[in-house]
């Protein structure tokens, strides 16, 4: 299967601590996106690359928040001081653009961070 | 900006009657929209997808969606629902690159 994948599946952590999330894209696409998602909500937006380049974070992002995708393939997200309200499922998506509009992405199947 | 907003959080329907979930989009500019499902633990899944070549677009699994520029809608519909049809569904739309999911819609099906 050569679909997005992230790593780990699941993480328990202690608030105040710091955690990071991988994410390997599916390996043509150079777009890659990062959302949180809680329960009985739409998929928020966190930040996007082009290859290596951060094109755009969301403004509702705290600076605790950093991803990094230093040579245009994997993607890191990391959170530090974790608090309670970190808690969700973290996706990641990749995408080819086209010449008309944005293509669809291909998500994964989420971290689920669980903060106590 | 851009965002979608899907009028029911939650619709009930019974096995063999068709399907509505509705989307109204605001657009400053011709948009591409979509539709993504999510199943129980499962990942989020292109269910069709809208790029100004044609107003009605036909997805996967039976679903088609109509934009209507208009009314500002982009509802998906099906003739008819199948148990496997339960799951939550999301309105999305473009914006600078990137996309913006409506709050979704849980579809039940009842036997």
């Amino acid at each position: 299967d050569t679909g997005v994948s992230q790593n780990p599946r699941h993480k328990i952590t202690k608030r105040g601590q710091n955690v990071t999330f991988r994410c390997d894209p599916i390996s043509e696409h150079n777009r890659l996106y990062w959302y949180r998602q809680t329960l009985g909500q739409g998929p928020e937006f966190l930040t996007y690359f082009q290859n290596e380049a951060q094109l755009e974070k969301s403004r509702l992002l705290s600076d605790r928040f950093s991803a990094e995708r230093p040579k245009g393939s994997f993607s890191t997200l990391e959170i530090q001081r974790t608090e309670q309200g970190d808690s969700a499922m973290y996706l990641c998506a990749s995408s080819m653009p086209t010449g008309q509009g944005i293509s669809p992405l291909h998500f994964g199947n989420g971290t689920r961070l669980t903060v106590t | 900006a851009q965002s979608v907003t899907q009028l029911d959080s939650h619709v009930s329907v019974s096995e063999g009657t068709p399907v509505l979930l509705r989307c109204n989009y605001s657009s400053s500019y011709s948009p591409s929209l979509f539709w993504y499902v999510q199943h129980p633990n499962k990942g989020l899944q292109l269910l069709l997808k809208y790029t100004s070549a044609a107003t009605l677009v036909k997805g996967i699994n039976g679903f088609e969606a109509e934009f209507k520029k208009s009314e500002t809608s982009f509802h998906l519909t099906k003739p008819s629902a199948h148990m496997s049809d339960a799951a939550e569904y999301f309105c999305v739309v473009s914006d600078r690159g990137k996309l913006i999911f409506g709050q979704g819609t849980e579809l039940s099906v009842k036997p």
